[in-house]
């Protein structure tokens, strides 16, 4: 069966300080990945997906960038943390050309930048 | 533009039925989502509608009606753990999901 993981959990970070996350998935192969954001209160938005290997496109223009150094395996980073990247971070993949499109969560990270 | 409206918050009591409205717009449609979320976790998926109609699945159905823009939730013999946030997503015509804020049902004994 397919599981995905991120870690960590819970981190709280300094204004300015870098940012890491991980995000794997098992039991399938070129799974369309994505990392979003939910912000308290608001609905999900989509930061960056990817299709393949090295295939990033992002949504949203912002100090955030995403890699997929491997085909199961997407990262979330920054160099410089702001307040407004505060929030819950929630990587999912899905099946690749499959018209239902059902979206598979990790568990989320919740950053706090203070 | 795009965009889905869905109440804010919605009081339930134990054992009763809850119909959660939702309402979009988007560029094209390829079907609509219904996540359960709560609170500090991830979503989960409760159902897909892309035909019009009435989708049931245990206690929970959904509803969808595109010539309207409107789809529904309706969760049966509530439970307490069901008090959570439920999130509408429609796919537009690029097969990207457009998230909405949610609606948190809180169910009372």
């Amino acid at each position: 069966s397919q599981t995905i993981h991120q870690w960590p959990a819970t981190l709280v970070q300094p204004v300015g300080s870098p940012l890491s996350l991980e995000c794997t998935v098992e039991g399938t192969s070129n799974p369309n990945l994505y990392w979003y954001r939910q912000a308290a209160g608001r609905g999900l938005q989509l930061l960056f997906y990817s299709v393949g290997i090295g295939q990033i496109s992002s949504e949203v223009p912002q100090n955030l960038s995403a890699s997929r150094p491997q085909d199961r395996q997407f990262i979330l980073s920054s160099k410089k943390l702001l307040l407004s990247d505060s929030g819950f971070y929630l990587c999912a993949w899905s099946v690749p050309r499959e018209d239902t499109g059902e979206l598979f969560f990790g568990e989320g990270s919740r950053l706090t930048v203070l | 533009g795009q965009n889905i409206d869905q109440p804010t918050e919605m009081t339930a009591t134990e054992g009763a039925i809850v119909q959660i409205n939702c309402t979009y717009q988007t560029s094209g449609f390829n079907g609509l989502f219904w996540y359960q979320q709560h609170a500090g976790e991830a979503p989960t998926f409760l159902s897909y509608n892309v035909l019009d109609g009435l989708e049931e699945k245990g206690r929970f159905s959904s509803f969808l009606s595109r010539s309207k823009g409107y789809s529904y939730l309706l969760l049966k013999e509530l439970q307490m753990k069901d008090s959570a946030s439920y999130l509408c997503a429609p796919f537009d015509s690029n097969y990207q999901l457009i998230w909405g804020a949610g609606t948190k049902l809180i169910i009372k004994p």
